[in-house]
C-alpha cells in the first residue's frame, strides 16, 4: 500500500525567510510524485510532477526535488501570497490500470508580512 | 483555471438521504477521478472512470457510485448518507491518465 507522510504539519515564516517542506513516501513502483497547492475551500492546484530520483523542477519561488524516499519543496524568499496548504501525492505501480493519487495530509504554510 | 467545473458548490443533506454531485471535465479529457477530502486531511481516492467505464476503486463502500457520460461529464452518487460523509468532494480530469487537474470541489454537510 502506497503511503505519504508530510512534515511539518504547519509552518509559519516571515516574508523572505526561505524554508523546505518534506514529503516522505513508500510506493510500489513510482510512476510520479506530484505537488499541489490548495487554498482554503478550493480544489488543489497542480504545481509539479517528478518522475525519477535526482529530478528537479522550478516555478517562480518554488523548487521541487526528488530522491528515492522523499521529495522536498523548497520555498525561496516567500511572500504572503504563498500562504496555502501544500499537498504531496504519489502515483504508484500498485494502482493497476487506475492511476490514482495517494496524498499526504499536507503542510499548511503561513507567510507573515 | 483548470477548466474543470463542479456543481453544486455547497450542499446540506440529512442522514439517510441520497445525493448526486456533478463534474464537467476539461475539454478532451477522457479520464475522471473522484476524491473525498475530510477537513485537515489530504484527498482520498474514491474511484476513476476511463471512457465511461469504472477503471479502479478505492476503499469506499458500494453506496458510492458514479457515471461518466460521452461528453466527459460525470456524476458521483452517494446513497444512505452518513454523518462521516461530510467532506469536500473533488473531481479531477486527465488526458490518458496523466496529470490530474482538480475542480473547485463540492462541500457536502450531512446533518
Amino acid at each position: 500500500e502506497d503511503q505519504v507522510t508530510q512534515s511539518p504539519e504547519a509552518l509559519r515564516l516571515q516574508e523572505g525567510e526561505s524554508s523546505s517542506l518534506n514529503c516522505s513516501y513508500t510506493v510500489s513502483g513510482l510512476r510520479g510524485l506530484f505537488w499541489y497547492r490548495q487554498d482554503p475551500g478550493k480544489g488543489p492546484e497542480f504545481l509539479f510532477t517528478l518522475y525519477s530520483a535526482g529530478e528537479e523542477k522550478e516555478k517562480e519561488r518554488l523548487k521541487a526535488t526528488l530522491t528515492k524516499k522523499e521529495s522536498f519543496l523548497h520555498i525561496t524568499a516567500p511572500k504572503p501570497e504563498d500562504s496555502a496548504t501544500y499537498l504531496c501525492a504519489v502515483q504508484g505501480g500498485s494502482s493497476g490500470s487506475a492511476r490514482q493519487l495517494t496524498f499526504g495530509s499536507g503542510t499548511q504554510l503561513t507567510v507573515l508580512p | 483555471e483548470t477548466g474543470v467545473t463542479q456543481s453544486p458548490t455547497h450542499l446540506i443533506k440529512t442522514r439517510g438521504q441520497q445525493v448526486t454531485l456533478r463534474c464537467s471535465s476539461q475539454s478532451g479529457h477522457n479520464t475522471v477521478s473522484w476524491y473525498q477530502q475530510a477537513l485537515g486531511q489530504g484527498p482520498q481516492f474514491i474511484f476513476q472512470y476511463y471512457r465511461e467505464e469504472e477503471n479502479g476503486r478505492g476503499n469506499f463502500p458500494p453506496r458510492f457510485s458514479g457515471l461518466q457520460f460521452p461528453n466527459y461529464s460525470s456524476e458521483l452518487n452517494v446513497n444512505a448518507l452518513e454523518l462521516d460523509d461530510s467532506a469536500l468532494y473533488l473531481c479531477a480530469s486527465t488526458l490518458n491518465q496523466e496529470t490530474q487537474y482538480f475542480g473547485p470541489g463540492t462541500r457536502l454537510l450531512v446533518l
